[in-house]
């Protein structure tokens, strides 16, 4: 079966221009969160979404944002892009239900690298 | 809020060495803690699960235990190989709300043949 697949793997963009991250889960899997990871650090929690619905989210600002669709498929939006938003950005789905927190364990993608110039 | 620290942050060991890497938290209301290993320029694999009520799980020749009133968990490895050099990283997530994870920062294994 598939993992997590995230696209595209890598993205160069300038200061002050918008991006859109893509993510599938793994089949089965309603929960999807997204990560950011800055070389050196762990990774910090963007948002969560379990079936449409926005579920949690970290302390990002307002130009980040992202959906979830029918499928469980996600996107990670990210306007007026900041050298600062240079990171790895990791997309995890579980098989979490309808409570949407449980203890299946998160499973993630190879993730997109994201260049700010 | 929530607190986690990864000691050491490097460690190099020979082959066949069996090794620990430790793990804590400041929070001790947690739901559960995971185990996870990155290899350079990759997303993460999860390990080991463990469950607040639970005190360790084993995979192979890893296991993870948990002492969640004094804040702490170890990942155990046996009989390390080269090919189990990678950053390894744990995370904790709490009651409640998302699945939000609280990572640490990772320690960087090098298994040298």
């Amino acid at each position: 079966d598939a993992g997590v697949t995230q696209s595209p793997t890598h993205l160069i963009k300038t200061r002050g221009q918008q991006v859109t991250l893509r993510c599938s889960p793994i089949s089965g899997h309603k929960s999807v969160s997204w990560y950011q990871q800055v070389l050196g650090q762990g990774p910090q929690f963007i948002f969560q979404y379990y079936e449409k619905e926005e579920r949690g989210r970290g302390n990002f600002p307002d130009r980040f944002s992202a959906r979830q669709f029918p499928n469980y498929s996600s996107e990670l939006n990210v306007n007026a892009l900041l050298l600062g938003d240079s990171a790895l950005y990791l997309c995890a789905s579980s098989a979490t239900g309808p409570g949407g927190h449980s203890n299946q364990p998160q499973h993630f993608g190879d993730g997109t690298r994201l260049s700010i110039l | 809020k929530q607190e986690v620290t990864q000691i050491p942050a490097a460690l190099s060991v020979p082959e066949g060495e069996n090794l620990v890497l430790n793990c804590s938290f400041t929070d001790s209301a947690i739901y559960n803690l995971q185990w996870f290993r990155q290899d350079p320029g990759k997303g993460l694999t999860s390990l080991l699960l463990i469950q607040s009520s639970q005190r360790e799980q084993t995979s192979g020749r890893l296991n993870a235990s948990l002492d969640k009133s004094s804040g702490r968990s170890t990942l155990y490895i046996a009989a390390s190989q080269p090919g189990d050099s990678a950053t390894y990283l744990c995370a904790v997530s709490r009651p409640g709300g998302s699945e939000k994870l609280v990572f640490g920062k990772g320690t960087k294994l090098t298994v040298n043949p």
